[in-house]
């Protein structure tokens, strides 16, 4: 099965503030990678597919890139609706693995 | 508008059975492969199991394989999940979601919370 660790696996981070999130695969898995954003007691929301591609009605501040072992989330200016956990998944191989999840919080 | 809808879960004893449904809508249900997905409790998600758009393909995680299987009734539009043999690591809420191959899976439905418990 491919591996998907994600980091930091917490941050804090304040409004305005520009975020990095990354997802690393035990191995490559091309571009075939999602990320989505999931908030307390909903169903997770796809964000970005083909490591770099964002989802129709997604906010451009949330920009994925990447290839191979290595891809990142960034979100720009961070707002208040933007504090959650966010989780990548690679598309490449059953089983489909989730990352561990990136939760972002409010300092 | 697409939905997808989750239903089935509740309280059950370790050891015992129980039969999650899957119900979607607003879109061709038949053109689509479906997941399940899930969370316990303050966890992180867990892919649990698909099935192919035609029924024929199916996978199922380590964890659950033997224990459950999925089938689907596109003429009910429905993907159902039997989960047989559970156990308290089974806790969890179930989402199923729609599988657009290698674009991710875009839509998901609320999810059903299956607790087993003594």
């Amino acid at each position: 099965d491919i591996q998907l660790t994600q980091s930091p696996s917490f941050l804090s981070a304040s409004v305005g503030d520009r975020v990095t999130v990354t997802c690393r695969a035990s191995q490559g898995i091309s571009t075939d990678l999602a990320w989505y954003q999931q908030k307390p007691g909903e169903a997770p929301k796809l964000l970005i597919y083909s490591a770099s591609t964002l989802q129709g009605g997604v906010s451009s501040r949330f920009s994925g890139s990447g290839s191979g072992t290595e891809f990142t989330l960034t979100i720009n200016s961070l707002q208040p609706e933007d504090f959650a956990t966010y989780y990548c998944q690679q598309l490449n191989y059953l089983p489909l693995t989730f990352g561990g999840g990136t939760k972002v919080e409010i300092k | 508008q697409v939905q997808l809808v989750e239903s089935g879960g509740g309280v059950v004893q370790p050891g015992r059975s129980l039969r999650l449904s899957c119900a979607g809508s607003g879109f061709t249900f038949r053109s689509f492969a479906i997941h399940w997905v899930r969370q316990a409790p303050g966890r992180g998600l867990e892919w649990v199991a698909v099935i192919s758009s035609d029924g024929t393909g199916k996978q199922f995680a380590d964890s659950v394989k033997g224990r459950f299987t999925i089938s689907r009734d596109d003429s009910k539009a429905t993907v159902s999940l039997q989960m047989n043999s559970l156990t308290v690591e089974d806790t969890a809420v179930y989402y199923c979601a729609r599988y657009t191959g290698y674009y991710g899976f875009d839509y998901w439905g609320q999810g059903t919370l299956v607790t087993v418990s003594s």
